[in-house]
């Protein structure tokens, strides 16, 4: 059972390059997130997917893009790559809780690291 | 105020016990995790505690809450070197819509000295 799996796992841009992470998780979850992780900052929400076919942002959206064709797969592009985008990448999936109030806990990928010279 | 808090650093000696703690943000928050970070990793889940709960142990591992201060702690007993990780609290603000709104803190460090 593979989880979350996040490809590619490093990759260097140059500034104005798009790009797209896949992130695909085999757990039959409804939601999907994607994070970056920056020094001091936690873990900052991009956009997320409460279920195949839907995408809303989430705390920090501007220059990003994503889809979510397939249940599970959540894609997050960059349109024009900017050094403010080098960071690590996490995504996530998780499911509702049966019967009652609140979720399951956020099952995570190993992350993508990126580098935008 | 928004931000889940939680100090930067945290350095113990091999066996004896760490506290990481965490001020979270809602006190209406459902549920409230702890979640390790390894170097070049993402983050696994640890423990949670649900907010009908002052106290959670899971063999090393103690969660506190105090709901009344919004304060969440982490104890770590018999502390070893691969306790030695990044460390996350996170709240969960509930359903929203079906979606869960997860806040993270900004983790604490542990080293742990042999």
């Amino acid at each position: 059972n593979a989880g979350v799996t996040q490809t590619p796992k490093f990759r260097v841009l140059k500034t104005g390059q798009s790009m797209t992470l896949l992130c695909a998780q085999d757990m039959n979850h409804e939601y999907m997130y994607w994070y970056r992780q920056d020094p001091g900052m936690g873990l900052r929400l991009i956009h997320y997917s409460v279920g195949e076919g839907t995408t809303a942002k989430g705390e920090v959206p501007d220059g990003y893009n994503v889809s979510r064709l397939k249940k599970q797969n959540f894609l997050l592009g960059l349109e024009s790559a900017a050094p403010s985008q080098t960071s690590v990448y996490f995504c996530a999936s998780s499911d509702q809780r049966r019967g009652g109030w609140g979720n399951q806990p956020q099952h995570f990928g190993d992350g993508t690291r990126l580098s935008i010279l | 105020g928004e931000d889940v808090e939680q100090s930067l650093f945290l350095s113990v000696r091999e066996g004896d016990s760490s506290v990481i703690n965490c001020t979270y943000t809602d006190s209406s928050s459902t549920y409230l995790y702890w979640y390790k970070q390894e170097p070049g990793a993402g983050l696994q889940l640890l423990t949670y505690i649900f907010s009908n709960m002052d106290m959670k142990q899971d063999q090393r591992l103690t969660v506190l809450l105090n709901k009344k201060d919004k304060h969440l702690s982490l104890r770590i007993a018999d502390t070893q070197t691969g306790d030695s990780a990044i460390y996350f609290c996170a709240e969960n603000r509930g359903n929203s819509g079906g979606y869960q709104k997860v806040t993270f803190g900004t983790g604490t460090k542990l080293q742990v000295i042999p």
